[in-house]
């Protein structure tokens, strides 16, 4: 199975900062990666698939990039409504997997 | 737009089994390909498996650690999606949602509020 991970697995930011959470895959998954933005007793979210294109609805400070192993989601400006978890998700493999999280609070 | 909705959850012996159900709205079941995801009390999202459309031979997938004990079924006329759970664990216990694959973008939009399974003697 490929395992996905995650870097950090929690981290504190101020609203208004700019935010990148990395995604590392245990072995080349091209770009067959999304993310999800998870809060607490919610279901989660799609917000980037196939690496880097947006999902609809989705506003546009989130951002990703990366391929191969290695992956990352950027958020431009912190907004109150983003403090949740984020999981990455490969889909390379007939097996897909998430990886382990990424909480995100408030400093 | 589609909509998904879980039930069957409960608590459950470990050894014990249980069938969960999704029944899906807004799109037909038939087309879709569907899964199943897990979350752990406090945990991270595990990948279940998948089945998908009769069109697309109706195919399983499993993750090891509920393939030979957890099976996925469709009832396309009745838009419903299963799993049977069999030999449960104490591991097993987590919120089971079902999601719709978006096969285009290998990734899931529609997921379902999903039900909590407790497994405890």
């Amino acid at each position: 199975d490929i395992q996905m991970t995650q870097s950090p697995s929690s981290l504190s930011a101020s609203i208004g900062d700019r935010v990148t959470i990395t995604c590392r895959a245990s072995q080349s998954i091209s770009t067959f990666l999304a993310w999800y933005q998870q809060k607490p007793g919610k279901t989660p979210r799609l917000l980037i698939y196939a690496s880097s294109s947006l999902q609809s609805g989705v506003p546009s400070r989130f951002s990703g990039s990366g391929s191969g192993t290695d992956f990352t989601l950027t958020i431009s400006s912190l907004q109150p409504e983003d403090f949740a978890t984020y999981y990455c998700q490969q889909s390379y493999s007939t097996l897909y997997t998430f990886g382990q999280g990424t909480k995100l609070d408030i400093k | 737009e589609g909509q998904l909705v879980e039930s069957g959850g409960g608590l459950v012996k470990p050894g014990g089994s249980l069938r969960l159900s999704c029944v899906v709205s807004g799109f037909p079941l038939s087309n879709g390909w569907m899964s199943w995801v897990r979350q752990a009390p406090g945990r991270g999202l595990e990948w279940l498996g998948r089945i998908k459309s009769k069109s697309d031979g109706g195919t399983t997938d499993y993750a090891a650690p509920v393939k030979g004990r957890f099976s996925f079924l469709r009832d396309d006329s009745k838009n419903t999606l299963y799993l049977q759970m069999n030999s449960l664990k104490n591991e097993d216990t987590a919120v089971y949602y079902c999601a719709e694959e978006w096969v285009a973008a290998k990734a899931y939009e529609i997921w379902g509020r999903g039900t909590m399974v407790i497994v405890s003697s």
